[in-house]
């Protein structure tokens, strides 16, 4: 079955911790990237991948750090310098440039709670 | 300032009726459009798109309608069904590039037995 998995569904952090939320997909999209959804708005974007070993910020990067050391995977650290992070982060991945209309496919999410 | 806007947060509609979602956008550089569901506790899943060179798309059940001049698409649901009960979020973007898209806030849509 291919998909995007995402862990932990459920995340509580301390104060000043650092956190890395999961992604992994079996799709062999070339493309990945993580949104951050807040009650009332959008899924706002805040890092994005073309490719392995390449990365572009979002509109919000400021507070995170990705890598993507391998195709299948994206993992997204929360750093204590995000202001704000408890929210609700999506992965997704798409196909790439060229794509008819590079929809993207989304992971069940993972909801990050800072106590 | 939200440039892809759902002005309805929720929607109630009667099974068997015409569900109608509406979402706005402000930048005239958008020429692709599409619609995600999302189910609680999953990720949206894609659901029909149209690109500006066309006013009308239709996938079964689904119809995605777009006005250029007045910046706005809609989506038509006929039938509506109770499965069909979920949070639909239009998204734009300028040029076919996925880090491209704006998503708007949602609009939650209730299907009544």
């Amino acid at each position: 079955d291919g998909g995007i998995t995402q862990s932990p569904k459920y995340l509580f952090r301390k104060e000043g911790q650092n956190v890395t939320l999961s992604c992994e997909q079996n799709l062999n999209h070339d493309a990945m990237y993580w949104y951050r959804q807040d009650p009332g708005q959008g899924l706002r974007l805040i890092y994005y991948s073309q490719i392995v070993n390449d990365f572009q910020k979002g509109d919000i990067a400021e507070g995170y750090s990705v890598s993507r050391e391998k195709k299948e995977s994206f993992p997204l650290t929360v750093t204590s310098a995000q202001k704000n992070p408890t929210a609700f982060y999506l992965c997704a991945s798409s196909i790439g440039e060229g794509g008819s209309y590079n929809e993207q496919f989304f992971g069940p999410g993972t909801r990050l709670t800072v106590l | 300032d939200q440039q892809v806007k759902q002005n309805s947060p929720s929607l109630s509609v009667q099974e068997g009726r015409i569900s109608i979602l509406n979402c706005d956008y402000t930048n005239s550089m958008f020429d692709y459009f599409l619609w995600y569901k999302k189910y609680p506790a999953e990720g949206p899943t894609f659901l029909i798109s149209i690109s500006s060179i066309k006013d009308k798309n239709e996938d079964g059940r689904f119809t995605v309608f777009l006005n250029k001049s007045a910046k706005h698409l809609s989506l038509h649901i006929v039938p509506s069904q109770p499965g069909d009960s979920a949070v639909y979020f239009c998204a734009a973007s300028a040029g076919n590039y996925g880090q491209n898209f704006v998503f708007g806030p949602g609009t939650r849509l209730s299907v009544l037995p």
